[in-house]
């Protein structure tokens, strides 16, 4: 069965970089779009980015533009969210989910089908 | 920011139908298909309904949905309480050179 398996609960202090992780496996990974979520406490969900590991293509969206790096390493079926400096807003549950459809250059179609169980992120001084 | 529109909430006996709109805009909505996820208490969102009233598998046929332009709306028929959960709309939208956005989210309260 597809699994999507992240890395556990980090507390940080602000400023502080930070690089969580979403394990892929039972697929082929290189050849589907991973995505990320954000969801903030008691909030709704936030798309953050896709990326596709086999050439590494990226999107983001433009709220999160400039604000954290979506990367793969394919050779360990591994998709990874980081940031460089940590702010307390950053406090969140992120999700990363598998993306089934088509993505063109302009535009994609299709759901996120499978979704990790969550890395919750804490920011605090 | 959500570009989707959901009521906050909605309510229902067991057994009861329950409707839930998404309101959209023509690049997201009104020319690509809609998604809806259902996130219960503490746990990941789980994708329920995608490309047109489709489920993956598991998911009961309790479960539907349509659109019609810019809206789309999410029926639960036949509430149980197991229902009790956030439930999300989300689309492509292609004035933001492709970029999946989401509802603002609706709790489904059984009463």
């Amino acid at each position: 069965e597809v699994q999507l398996e992240q890395s556990g609960a980090e507390l940080k202090k602000p400023g502080e970089s930070l690089k969580i992780s979403c394990k892929s496996s039972e697929y082929s990974f290189n050849n589907y779009w991973i995505g990320w979520v954000r969801q903030m406490p008691g909030k709704g969900l936030e798309w953050m980015g896709i990326i596709y590991p086999d050439d590494s293509d990226t999107r983001y969206s433009p709220s999160f533009q400039g604000q954290v790096t979506i990367s793969a390493d394919k050779s360990i079926s591994t998709a990874y969210l980081q940031w460089s400096s940590l702010k307390a807003s950053d406090t969140a549950m992120y999700y990363c989910m598998r993306h089934i459809g088509y993505c063109s250059s302009a535009t994609c179609s299709g759901p996120f089908d499978y979704w990790g169980q969550g890395t919750l992120v804490t920011v605090s001084s | 920011q959500s570009v989707l529109t959901q009521p906050p909430s909605a309510s229902g006996t067991p057994g009861q139908r329950v409707t839930i709109s998404c309101s959209g805009s023509s690049s997201n909505i009104g020319s690509n298909t809609v998604n809806w996820y259902q996130q219960l208490p503490g746990t990941a969102p789980k994708l329920l309904i995608y490309s047109d009233d489709q489920r993956p598998s598991g998911v009961p046929d309790r479960f539907s949905d349509s659109k019609s332009g810019t809206s789309a709306s999410l029926a639960i028929s036949g509430l149980q309480s197991e229902d009790e959960a956030d439930y999300y709309c989300a689309a492509w939208d292609d004035s933001l050179n492709g970029h999946y956005v989401f509802g603002t989210g609706t709790k489904v309260t059984v009463l």
